[in-house]
């Protein structure tokens, strides 16, 4: 296992496109966060699923953004008639739920949006 | 009122130096604690994490947290060049991680 994986690592596109980002956590790990960074700050909560149900999502998340984790396995985060201000990294981290290893998130390269 | 305050930065130091990292905190609830490292372009890793108040040590770094001032650091000593990245302070409460905006260090050989 090599970790968790995030593609594409970089995508450029312009105002108004849609854009999907693709998450493969550790293969045992049941959990699985989204979030967003931009320069100069921390890791923002964006959702997270445990297996396939998506238990929580954050207020800031509007509605153009859809994450997905259909077989509690991958996941996909999909940000539709994307603005400037979606500019930011995308983290992807998970973990393995109960016991101690869900209080330790391992996190993804990372997928980098700009908007043009 | 963030959830968790950090410093910025930056902090440069001379390569051997001690650094100390901090981050305060508001909720009391929260009962997990996190330090991570990111360097440019990369994802978080964990450096160290634990539970209760005290000093918990792993090799050059040291984590310390004060719940009752709600206050928790970090120190590296004998710091490299290597060690040159963003340090993230994050707590968890429930199945909810808060991080700090992170405090970026160079190490100057």
């Amino acid at each position: 296992d090599t970790g968790v994986s995030q593609d594409p690592r970089h995508k450029i596109t312009k105002r108004g496109q849609n854009v999907t980002f693709r998450c493969d956590p550790i293969s045992e790990h049941n959990r699985l966060y989204w979030y967003r960074q931009t320069l100069g700050q921390g890791p923002e909560f964006l959702t997270y699923f445990q297996n396939e149900a998506q238990l929580e999502k954050s207020r800031l998340l509007s509605d153009r953004f859809s994450a997905e984790r259909p077989k509690g396995s991958f996941s996909t985060l999909e940000i539709q008639r994307t603005e400037q201000g979606d500019s930011a990294m995308y983290l992807c981290a998970s973990s393995l739920a109960p016991g101690p290893g869900a209080n330790v998130l391992t996190f993804g390269a990372g997928s980098r949006l700009t908007v043009l | 009122q963030k959830e968790v305050e950090q410093d910025p930065g930056p902090l440069s130091v001379p390569e051997g130096a001690i650094v100390s990292l901090n981050c305060t905190y508001s909720n009391s609830a929260f009962q997990y604690f996190m330090w991570y490292r990111q360097y440019s372009r990369k994802g978080p890793e964990l450096l160290m994490y634990t539970y209760s108040s005290g000093n918990k040590e792993d090799g050059r770094f040291t984590a310390q947290v004060d719940k009752s001032s709600k206050y928790i650091s970090l120190f590296i000593r004998d710091s490299q060049p290597s060690d040159s990245a963003t340090y993230l302070c994050a707590m968890l409460v429930g199945n909810q991680f808060y991080f700090g905006t992170g405090t970026s260090l160079t190490v100057i050989p």
